[in-house]
């Protein structure tokens, strides 16, 4: 088992620009959330995804959106990068009832 | 919202020693409390967890109190280990919800 999988695991961007980050859930699970988490801090939540639908959205603006794929896995994209989007990005899964997460290894994004 | 407070931020102790974290929240409907150990560029992992209905749990030498009253819970490791140096974040969910709340994060730094 592979656990939850996540690429690219770095990306530097430039301000403006659009981000893709992909995230392939652990197997048996069906629910993948997605967390940024900045120097120092903990994960702050982005949103949540279950049946190809964003279940739960957390306090982050339109710029971010993401989708989920019929075999689970799941995109987030970032559009008109800021500075402070720079962070590393988790994603996790879980399957439905069961608030345990477990963690990808995430995507670090430096955008300059 | 959930509003997670963590403390210390940084916590030495000397290899042996006891080592305590603490969080409060601030959802009374919060039923949920995870704790998550993150070491150094890698993937936030669950160690412990606890459900309302319990008072404290152990898993070796890690145990989790949890004051329902005072909205506070605590991580208590014993014995420490310099492998047990690395960030560990608390978190809180209610039922249903299945999105936690992260507290910032204490690093814990074990001395040989």
């Amino acid at each position: 088992d592979a656990g939850v999988t996540q690429s690219p695991t770095h990306l530097i961007k430039t301000r403006g620009q659009q981000v893709t980050l992909r995230c392939s859930p652990k197997s048996g699970h069906d629910t993948v959330s997605w967390y940024q988490q900045a120097l120092g801090q903990g994960p702050q939540f982005i949103f949540q995804y279950y049946e190809e639908e964003e279940r739960q959205r957390g306090n982050f603006p339109d710029r971010f959106s993401g989708h989920q794929f019929p075999n689970y896995s799941s995109e987030l994209n970032v559009n008109a990068l800021l500075l402070g989007d720079s962070a590393l990005y988790l994603c996790a899964s879980s399957t439905t009832g069961d608030e345990k997460l477990f963690f990808g290894s995430g995507t670090q994004l430096s955008v300059l | 919202g959930e509003n997670v407070e963590q403390h210390p931020s940084t916590l030495s102790v000397q290899e042996g020693d006891s080592a305590v974290i603490k969080c409060t929240y601030s959802d009374s409907a919060s039923n949920y409390f995870p704790w998550y150990k993150q070491e150094l560029g890698k993937r936030p992992q669950l160690i412990i967890d606890i459900r309302s209905n319990v008072g404290e749990k152990k898993d070796q030498r890690i145990a989790v109190t949890l004051n329902k009253t005072a909205k506070h819970f605590s991580l208590h490791i014993t014995e420490t280990q310099p492998e047990d140096s690395a960030v560990y974040f608390c978190a809180a969910s209610k039922g249903g919800s299945y999105i936690p709340t992260f507290g910032r994060g204490t690093s814990l730094i074990v001395h040989p």
